[in-house]
């Protein structure tokens, strides 16, 4: 079985640039979610997605991210313009339903360094 | 406030020993706590889950204990690996609603030869 796919897996951008980052789901998996991991931390959820629905956006900077999951399966998260504190590791995950004792499978990040 | 706390924040052992991770947390109502793995440059993978009932849960190597009275849980990894080189990240779910996961920061686990 596949895992989940990110890419890309690494980005260098000045400040105030543009990025985006793309992310392929377990297939079947209802349950999307964006995290981000800063050095020596535990992930952070961004926001949750229940197939084209985001449920829990309440930690997204709304002013510079977006995110968008079409179709209920891929998702983009852009941000823009890019700040030197948005340096860190994004993290897609997906589950069956989010539910319970649903097990979240994690991609391997994308990091993100802005000059 | 929903918080979890790991200790130690690092830690050092010899390939073959033993060791326990710690986690206490004030996450409330509970719904269930995970452990994690997470190896350098990865995203994490779930070692165990357990639920409100369940005070251990082994997988392989690994084994959660769980005290939901004192709200501690730790995990014991019984003779160590090179492999085992990771950070162990405990995660408590949040009962109810879309089931949020609060993170730990994690335990960084050298095991050296």
């Amino acid at each position: 079985e596949a895992g989940v796919v990110q890419s890309p897996r690494y980005k260098i951008i000045e400040k105030k640039q543009p990025v985006a980052f793309w992310c392929n789901p377990i297939s079947g998996h209802n349950t999307l979610y964006w995290y981000r991991q800063n050095l020596g931390q535990g992930p952070e959820l961004l926001i949750r997605y229940e197939n084209e629905e985001a449920v829990d956006d309440s930690q997204l900077p709304k002013d510079r991210f977006s995110a968008e999951r079409l179709k209920g399966v891929d998702s983009t998260l852009k941000i823009q313009p890019a700040e030197l504190g948005d340096s860190a590791v994004y993290l897609c995950a997906s589950s069956l339903d989010g539910e319970g004792t649903d097990t979240q499978y994690f991609g391997p990040g994308t990091r993100l360094t802005v000059l | 406030k929903n918080q979890v706390e790991q200790s130690p924040q690092s830690l050092i052992i010899l390939e073959g020993k033993n060791c326990t991770l710690q986690c206490n947390y004030t996450v409330s109502p509970f719904s269930n706590l995970r452990w994690y793995k997470q190896d350098t440059g990865r995203g994490p993978v779930s070692l165990t889950i357990m639920t409100f009932s369940e005070n251990t849960k082994s997988n392989g190597r690994y084994t959660a204990t769980l005290d939901a009275d004192t709200k501690q849980s730790s995990l014991h990894i019984t003779a160590s690996q090179l492999s085992d080189s990771a950070s162990y990240i405990c995660v408590v779910s949040v009962f109810g609603g879309y089931n949020k996961l609060i993170f730990g920061a994690g335990t960084r686990l050298a095991v050296h030869p």
